[in-house]
């Protein structure tokens, strides 16, 4: 069965602090890898799509990158507005996301 | 440029009724996938919508069902609702003819089953 295992759950940082979230896929078949952030009680925000090993991704304060068994979501000097819940999913070659569980990122001021 | 829309924004039901989510999904693109998200979760495949039929399926019972019109909308209805299908469901709509399935998403519709 397709996974997608997001660590570690919940992060906080001081603004200003870098720091990076894990996202690890099942190897075979991975089509695609998706990072979203979410707002609570709002829908998932795109944020990039990642299609092969040694791809990067680049947006304001955030970057992504993809080796062969995972992604990393890189954050530089984050300020509050980036708190919030970030998730990762992949497309395995069949119509779906598989999602993980996200990670919850909170910045102190 | 329109986003995703979905409808309505919050729901409450009883256990046992019937509830049908609405969806509008960005302009240009023709599929709707449905998911389910409980707090403190990421969100549950459900089902796809393409060319006005159900294309693929995640593991939910028959109760859910859907339905796309010609103008690409689409419709989820969740039938003898229970507890646990108290959730966020999302809507994403993508364009299939673009390669890996970029999806996204709608604000969602908060059902709650008491």
């Amino acid at each position: 069965e397709d996974q997608v295992t997001q660590s570690p759950e919940a992060l906080r940082l001081q603004e200003g602090e870098s720091s990076s979230l894990n996202c690890s896929y099942t190897v075979s078949g991975l089509r695609g890898l998706f990072w979203y952030r979410q707002d609570p009680g709002k829908g998932p925000e795109f944020l990039f799509t990642l299609y092969s090993a040694g791809e990067e991704k680049e947006k304001e304060r955030l970057k992504a990158t993809l080796t062969k068994k995972e992604s990393f979501l890189h954050i530089t000097a984050p300020k509050p507005e980036d708190s919030a819940t970030y998730l990762c999913a992949g497309n395995f070659g069949n119509e779906k996301l598989t999602f993980g569980t996200g990670t919850r990122l909170t910045i102190i001021p | 440029d329109a986003g995703v829309t979905q409808s309505p924004t919050h729901l409450i039901k009883t256990r046992g009724q019937q509830v049908t989510l609405r969806c509008s999904p960005k302009s240009g693109h023709d599929t709707v996938s449905w998911y389910q998200q409980a707090l403190g979760q990421g969100p549950q495949f459900i089902f796809q919508y393409y060319e006005e039929e159900e294309r693929q399926r995640g593991n939910f019972p028959d109760r859910f069902s859907g339905h796309q019109f010609p103008n690409y909308s689409s419709e989820l209805n969740v039938n003898a609702l229970l507890l646990g299908d108290s959730a966020l469901y999302l809507c994403a709509s993508s364009l299939t003819l673009e390669p890996f399935y970029e999806q996204y998403f709608g604000p969602g519709t908060r059902l709650t089953v008491t």
